[in-house]
């Protein structure tokens, strides 16, 4: 299994832009989280898929960051308009609907000039 | 979902064990404790979870008091590649969702 694949690894994008973030996660797992990570915040839960259905998007910081999950192997996060406060690496995990670890990507490491 | 409390950093001497404590005064019946990792630059990485029985796997054991407030986990044989941050989280069950929250951690330094 390749584990889960993110794409782009890097981003380098100028404020204002659109900037669309991809997820293919482990086949078979029907959970899907969308995490940022920062020096000052740490790890946090944007939004999570269950079965491709958004459960919790409390963590989406504003309506500029929109997710999708339109079957169970490819989810996006997309930032329309980018602002250079979004520059973090972005993390996709999957899982099994049940008490079971996640699988992180890579993550993709997006800078907003 | 309870709050964990760890240290900030620790230090261990590479083949020795590393013990990374964690408590959870505030857990539930019904809530897991899990522990991650992340290596710098990396995702994090899954190591073991637990309900209330120690648990052991090829990467590192769960010890959980009989009360459930702390845990420790023990890396028996630190290497310099165990050098990571390392998350305790409790987790409820799947009546609270499937979501993990990440606190700050412990950064563990293994050092030769």
């Amino acid at each position: 299994d390749a584990g889960v694949i993110q794409s782009p690894r890097h981003e380098v994008t100028e404020m204002g832009q659109e900037v669309t973030l991809r997820c293919k996660p482990i086949s078979g797992h029907n959970s899907l989280f969308w995490y940022r990570q920062t020096m000052m915040r740490g790890l946090e839960l944007l939004i999570y898929f269950n079965n491709n259905v958004p459960i919790d998007d409390s963590g989406m910081p504003e309506d500029r960051f929109s997710a999708k999950m339109p079957n169970a192997s490819f989810s996006t996060l997309k930032i329309q308009p980018s602002e250079p406060r979004d520059s973090a690496v972005y993390f996709c995990a999957s899982s099994l609907i049940k008490q079971s670890g996640y699988t992180f990507g890579s993550g993709t490491r997006l800078t907003v000039v | 979902d309870a709050k964990t409390t760890q240290p900030p950093s620790m230090d261990c001497a590479e083949g020795r064990a590393a013990n990374l404590p964690c408590n959870h005064s505030t857990i539930s019946g019904n809530e897991y404790v899990y522990w991650y990792r992340q290596i710098h630059s990396q995702g994090p990485q899954y190591i073991i979870h637990g309900l209330k029985n120690n648990e052991t796997n090829e990467m590192a054991s769960l010890i959980i008091t009989e009360d459930r407030k702390s845990s420790t986990l023990i890396l028996p044989h630190a290497t310099l590649r165990d050098t990571a941050v390392y998350y305790c989280i409790v987790r409820g069950g799947m009546e609270y969702g499937n979501k993990l929250v990440f606190g700050a951690g412990t950064i563990l330094r293994v050092k030769s």
